[in-house]
């Protein structure tokens, strides 16, 4: 296991409703990205916090927010929930040295599977 | 944007024998990593490869990063059925990892 632990870990949402998606990254990891993955496709960058800042953003839009707290553990905002937003959720944490993630490995949560309705 | 593209999208095996998956991408990659999903579970890291023409084995897995670092392929030699899931090449680019469509593994005992 990784020790990146997210919560819940299943969720089911009515559209238009709000969510709240929790990571906890592995001890030491200051650097946390997001991910959405739709089913049967590959993980999609959301964003990526380093040290609370937003260090990245994919190409999602605004009502997806996130934050990072001084303990590296991060939140996934989600307003105005669509059926399109369904997916399993990802957070993953990063020992990096410098800013970039895409230079050393991801550590992923089991993730947080949401359905909305 | 700039996508890896992965194929094939599903492969079916018999128990014992070998699997090749192949990434490519139209411009330079600074590093390519792969990793492993199982059904039902999350991304597992397997390895990243950084230099031109880098092979990397890890027991019975084979990676290797083309030349030009525009391609890379993942070949498992005598499959089993716990190499079952799907496997994802992912290029590392400053902040961010993307991931192609992955190739789905299903091995038959």
């Amino acid at each position: 296991e990784t020790g990146v632990t997210q919560s819940p870990t299943h969720l089911i949402k009515t559209r238009g409703q709000q969510v709240t998606l929790r990571c906890s990254s592995q001890s030491g990891h200051n650097t946390v990205s997001w991910y959405q993955q739709a089913l049967g496709q590959g993980p999609q960058f959301i964003f990526q916090y380093y040290r609370e800042e937003e260090n990245g953003r994919g190409n999602f839009p605004p009502r997806f927010s996130g934050l990072q707290f001084p303990n590296y553990s991060s939140e996934l905002n989600v307003n105005a929930l669509e059926l399109d937003d369904s997916a399993l959720y990802l957070c993953a944490s990063s020992p990096s040295l410098s800013r970039s993630v895409g230079d050393t490995e991801a550590f992923f949560g089991q993730g947080t599977r949401l359905t909305v309705v | 944007g700039q996508q890896v593209m992965q194929i094939p999208q599903y492969q079916h095996v018999q128990e014992g024998e070998d699997f090749t998956t192949y990434c490519n991408s139209s411009t330079t990659l600074s590093n390519i990593q792969w990793y492993k999903q199982r059904p039902g579970g999350h991304p597992v890291f397997l390895i990243q490869l950084v230099k031109s023409g880098e092979v990397k084995k890890q027991k019975r897995l084979t990676f290797q990063f083309g030349e030009a670092k525009k391609n890379s392929s993942l070949h498992i030699t005598a499959t089993q059925t716990t190499d079952v899931g799907t496997y994802f090449c992912a290029k590392g680019s400053n902040y961010k990892l993307t991931f192609g469509k992955g190739t789905l593994l299903t091995v038959n005992p």
